[in-house]
């Protein structure tokens, strides 16, 4: 049972627009979620978070939005750069240890 | 720099063999997680640990793996009798606090293939 689904396996983007990521969840005991950004043979780096009290936190050209009602968050990138090309993974967790991964949107920036 | 590092970064075993992977978290991080991510998947939990405790195991697959932390730094995780179906990325990751609510950095991981 997935409890973490992002159902864009690859999205495609040119420089300069906006990307949009979307991640939807199943247990509501999360409460704290984050977004990893994976390049080719290196671990997942911390991109940005969410705590479920908020349904929005921005950081430079990232944005994450949550709506709690929907189990559902997003990623914004504006504007995209070629250097955003990457895997990009959902998690969540809900006080306990582990964080809960999605399977991953590969964003491809086109010049 | 002082990041996590894992090592090898690449390891072929024969099936049935044991093998051993190494964590180096960053120095003074209290938290340390084992993820195993398989070709096309997000990262799994394996394992925690909260400096030399083992809090929670649950993710491990079956009693040929195990991990240990003994003095709340370097952490091995051994996966004995490996089989096909354990081929995969092993990440490792450090935190400074306790529990999955701080920021989790990651090792470039080690990847696992039995042949």
């Amino acid at each position: 049972d997935q409890q973490v689904k992002q159902n864009s396996p690859s999205l495609s983007v040119q420089e300069g627009r906006i990307s949009i990521l979307n991640c939807d969840y199943t247990n509501s005991m999360f409460d704290y979620f984050l977004w990893y950004k994976k390049y080719p043979a290196e671990g997942p780096t911390f991109l940005i978070s969410i705590s479920s009290i908020k349904d929005k936190n921005e950081d430079g050209r990232f944005t994450v939005f949550l709506n709690k009602s929907a189990k559902h968050l997003s990623l914004h990138i504006v504007p995209s750069q070629p250097g955003d090309s990457a895997v990009y993974f959902c998690a969540a967790t809900g006080n306990t240890d582990k964080l809960i991964f999605g399977t991953g949107t590969r964003l491809q920036v086109f010049p | 720099g002082a990041g996590v590092s894992q090592s090898p970064r690449y390891k072929v075993a024969k099936r049935g063999q044991d093998v051993a992977l190494r964590c180096d978290p960053i120095s003074g991080h209290v938290s340390l997680f084992w993820y195993q991510q398989a070709l096309g998947q997000g990262p799994e939990f394996l394992t925690y640990f909260q400096n030399e405790a083992q809090l929670d195991k649950s993710g491990l697959p079956s009693d040929r793996f195990f991990a240990e932390r003994p003095e709340g730094s370097v952490s091995t995780l051994k996966i004995q009798r490996t089989q096909q179906e354990d081929s995969a990325v092993y990440l490792c990751a450090s935190s400074r606090g306790q529990g999955g609510l701080y920021e989790q950095y990651f090792g470039p991981g080690t990847r696992l293939t039995v042949t």
